[in-house]
């Protein structure tokens, strides 16, 4: 069974820093591309970033471009969300999620962690 | 980048009830979309995805269909576990957006 465990939540404030993690098991991780989608409180759902099987290709919404940085070690079968310069939208619930059904373009998102809870506030 | 349009927001409906929830793209996405179920403080679940090919597990009383800039999802009857928010997802491009989803509500 799939499982997806983040790690991580913290109350920081603006302009402060946090490091996200998510642990993944019970498939093989270096096959598949994993992503960060966040859902702040009583809204929808919004991608954030998402990194390819092997690393080598990163993308990021226009909204986190430049302040938050996607990676992995596929030794440890974890993948990491540095999250700079955060500011009070950057609050939300941010999911670990694994890709499935590449086109070429984009993929959707086949099984999701439970969540955690990034809080913004002085 | 895509931009997805739910409605409604929110559906009050019975249990036993035929439920329609529309996603519409600002451009073509072939078929490339995807369902999700959400309930309160859980993580969404996957439904559908390819507009129309059911995520194993999934009950038969859902199905997907439409594609280009159009799309449906239908509950045949609703039940019990299915009050919940629906979310369409478009992967035809590197935004991979979301609708803005849709409430179903017990009426």
């Amino acid at each position: 069974e799939v499982h997806l465990v983040e790690s991580g939540e913290g109350l920081v404030q603006p302009g402060g820093s946090l490091k996200l993690s998510c642990a993944a098991s019970g498939f093989t991780f270096s096959s598949y591309a994993i992503y960060w989608v966040r859902q702040a409180p009583g809204k929808g759902l919004e991608y954030v970033s998402g990194i390819s099987n092997d690393g080598g290709v990163t993308s990021y919404a226009d909204s986190v471009k430049g302040r938050f940085t996607i990676s992995r070690d596929n030794s440890k079968n974890t993948v990491y969300l540095q999250m700079g310069s955060l500011r009070a939208d950057d609050m939300a619930v941010y999911y670990c999620v694994r890709g499935q059904g590449w086109n070429g373009a984009g993929t959707y998102f086949d099984s999701w962690g439970q969540g955690t809870l990034v809080t913004v506030s002085s | 980048d895509i931009q997805m349009t739910q409605s409604p927001a929110t559906l009050s409906a019975s249990e036993g009830d035929r439920v329609t929830i529309t996603c519409r793209a600002s451009q073509s996405i072939s078929s490339w979309l995807a369902w999700y179920q959400q309930k309160p403080g859980k993580a969404p679940k996957l439904l559908i995805y390819k507009a129309s090919t059911l995520e194993s597990g999934v009950p038969s009383r859902f199905s997907g269909s439409g594609s280009g800039t159009e799309f449906t999802l239908t509950i045949s009857s609703l039940q019990p576990d299915d009050f919940a928010t629906y979310y369409c997802q478009q992967y035809n491009s590197y935004s991979r957006t979301f609708g803005q989803g849709t409430r179903v509500e017990i009426k």
